[in-house]
């Protein structure tokens, strides 16, 4: 059975960080781009990063660029999403999902809340 | 950016309605769109990728469709667990986007 188990998340003060994590199972991790999709409350869906098979491509949108960092551990089947510089417009639930511009199989996990306030 | 103006932004309908949701895309973008439905307090499933070709295991109700840069999401005969929120996303350039989203309500 495929499973994708976000944790990490939490209530965090504007301007510090957190790292989500995302372990992986029931499929080979390392075959599959990755990607982080978020939901503010009440609101829709919004692409944050994508990662490449190996981690040596990286995209993000520019909201998050150069404050968010996706990476991957494909011996832990693992994707992170380390956060700094938190804004209260960051807050949301954090999906991990395979990349849906790279592959058809549609794996999602089920999200996990970031809350920036002080 | 690309822009996906998505409509109607809800709607409400019986069952074994026909259902259409159409986004239409602010410049070509061939045939990378797919359509996601998201139900109350899940995640979303994929419906459709490629603009028309059916994800696994999506009900054959479900059917999209694309003319120029106006996509199309049907649904034949609404069923009582159609209900929930749908989006399109394109995926022909970064960054993805994401339409607003469809309410479908039943009536």
């Amino acid at each position: 059975e495929v499973q994708l188990a976000e944790s990490g998340g939490g209530l965090v003060q504007p301007g510090r960080s957190l790292k989500l994590s995302c372990a992986a199972s029931g499929f080979t991790f390392s075959d599959y781009y990755m990607a982080w999709v978020r939901q503010a409350p009440t609101k829709g869906l919004e692409w944050v990063a994508s990662i490449s098979y190996d981690g040596g491509s990286t995209y993000y949108r520019d909201s998050v660029k150069g404050r968010f960092t996706i990476s991957r551990d494909n011996a832990k089947s693992s994707l992170y999403l380390q956060m700094d510089s938190l804004r209260s417009e960051d807050t949301a639930t954090y999906y991990c999902t395979t990349d849906p511009g790279i592959t058809m199989k549609d794996y999602w996990g089920q999200g996990v809340m970031v809350t920036v306030s002080s | 950016d690309i822009q996906l103006t998505q409509s109607p932004a809800s709607l409400s309908a019986s069952p074994d309605e026909i259902v259409t949701i159409t986004c239409q895309a602010s410049q070509d973008i061939g045939s990378s769109l797919l359509w996601y439905q998201q139900k109350p307090g899940k995640s979303p499933q994929l419906l459709i990728y490629s603009a028309t070709i059916l994800a696994d295991g999506v009900p054959s109700r479900f059917s999209g469709s694309r003319s120029g840069t106006q996509y199309s999401l049907k649904i034949s005969r609404l069923q009582v667990e159609d209900i929930g929120t749908y989006y399109c996303l394109q995926v022909s350039s970064s960054p993805y986007t994401f339409g607003a989203g469809t309410k479908l309500e039943l009536k």
